[in-house]
């Protein structure tokens, strides 16, 4: 049983489109992580959001945080083929610093 | 500064062996984390280690097993392989301290396990 589930699980765009993941649980998280993993990597950190209702940004990514705490949104504006990877949303610590992992995002942006 | 370091990238074995893999976390981290990803169940949490004690384990077999030493390396073993532990193993350092909030994961780039 995931206790995080993202939507959609495959993304196929064209460069310079918008694109919106998501990432839903029915569980509160004291916080959420969004990750990127390309191919033969582990997942590096994008972003951590605390608050419900936190909003950030890095660069052409915006990051929200469900009020609730139970939710996330990952939105890309004018997609590049850079931003081709898998996106995975990790909510938590639980006990120590164990996080829960979402089913993954893989994005792929065409030229 | 270095990042994690896994050892080796991959591995073959048999179904009934036993596997050791290896991870230094970047220096200074003293929290160390394995993670399972596999195309189906995607990441699934092992077990974490702080300061060579373990923390927390996942929902995973006796089979899985792992240890810290002082410099805060980590090993992890799977004995009696099985087909179904074909997988990506990822381990992960954090700086975190007990009683701190959160703290990143920092991720190697994994050891690819394939059990025939």
């Amino acid at each position: 049983t995931q206790l995080l589930e993202q939507s959609p699980q495959f993304l196929s765009i064209q460069e310079g489109e918008n694109l919106t993941v998501y990432c839903n649980s029915s569980s509160v998280f004291s916080s959420l992580q969004w990750y990127r993993q390309e191919p033969g990597e582990g997942p590096v950190l994008l972003v951590t959001v605390v608050t419900g209702g936190e909003v950030k940004k890095l660069k052409r990514l915006t990051f929200q945080f469900g009020d609730a705490r139970k939710d996330s949104s990952l939105h890309i504006t004018a997609a590049q083929t850079g931003d081709t990877g898998l996106y995975l949303c990790a909510g938590g610590p639980n006990t120590g610093n164990q996080f829960y992992f979402g089913t993954g995002t893989s994005l792929t942006v065409i030229p | 500064k270095a990042g994690v370091t896994q050892t080796p990238r991959y591995l073959i074995k048999t179904r009934g062996q036993q596997v050791t893999l290896s991870c230094s976390p970047i220096s200074g981290h003293r929290s160390v984390s394995w993670y399972q990803q596999t195309p189906g169940q995607g990441l699934q949490f092992l077990f974490e280690y702080f300061s060579e004690t373990q923390r927390n384990k996942g929902n995973f077999p006796g089979r899985f097993s792992g240890r810290q030493f002082s410099n805060s390396r980590s090993e992890m073993n799977v004995s009696t392989l099985e087909l179904g532990d074909s997988a990506l193993y990822l381990c992960a350092s954090s700086s975190i301290f007990p009683g701190q909030g959160s703290a990143p994961l920092h991720f190697g780039n994994g050891t690819r396990l394939t059990v025939t």
